[in-house]
């Protein structure tokens, strides 16, 4: 099993320009999350899917973060136009259909917006 | 507001010494405990995890305490290892809008470092 997988690693972008960061879930997890990491605010979850579908955007930050999941396999999270603020390491972590069960995460975006 | 909060927010420690993480919480809904370790440029992943209906979970060199009526959980870790360094935080999880699902609230982290 290949584990979540996250892509790009490593984005710098300008300010004002549009991101998209990429995630596929393992095989068989019906809750994807997304998560930010800062050394101010920690580990945040910004949105919780579960069988595609959001069901909680509680920690989306603004407007300008937007996050989807066409298929089960698939999600993205578009930061749209991008801030410095926005600066940080974007995690996406997906979990079995089970009650209290392993969050596995991938091994994350570092987003720095110049 | 942080629904789980953990101390100290750093940690140094000799080898073969023993690293204790504190974590409290308010909330009675949280039904299940688990502490997470991140090495730099990794995520976070699943160390060890503990229900409330237990006082205490071992595994290895790593063991949970758990006081349900202090609202408070730690993370002992027993003859550190420099390989140990690392961040580690604890998070509690509640059902979600009383579903099956859960909702994971993470601690702000601990920076452990083991000196060789």
């Amino acid at each position: 099993d290949a584990g979540v997988i996250q892509s790009p690693r490593h984005e710098v972008t300008e300010m004002g320009q549009e991101v998209t960061l990429r995630c596929k879930p393992i095989s068989g997890h019906n809750s994807l999350f997304w998560y930010r990491q800062t050394m101010m605010r920690g580990l945040e979850l910004l949105i919780y899917f579960n069988n595609n579908v959001p069901i909680d955007d509680s920690g989306m930050p603004e407007d300008r973060f937007s996050a989807k999941m066409p298929n089960a396999s698939f999600s993205t999270l578009k930061i749209q136009p991008s801030e410095p603020r926005d600066s940080a390491v974007y995690f996406c972590a997906s979990s079995p259909r089970q009650l209290n069960t392993e969050a596995f995460f991938g091994q994350g975006t570092r987003l720095t917006v110049v | 507001q942080q629904q789980v909060k953990q101390s100290p927010q750093s940690l140094i420690v000799q080898k073969g010494g023993i690293s204790i993480i504190n974590c409290a919480y308010e909330n009675t809904a949280f039904d299940y405990f688990p502490w997470y370790q991140q090495f730099p440029g990794k995520g976070p992943a699943l160390l060890i995890a503990i229900r409330p209906d237990v006082s205490e979970k071992k595994e290895g060199r790593f063991t949970i305490s758990f006081n349900k009526s202090a609202k408070q959980f730690s993370l002992h870790i027993m003859d550190s290892q420099p390989g140990d360094s690392a961040t580690y935080f604890c998070a509690a999880s509640m059902p979600w809008r009383g579903s099956t699902l859960g909702r994971l609230y993470f601690g702000r982290g601990t920076q452990l470092t083991v000196w060789p």
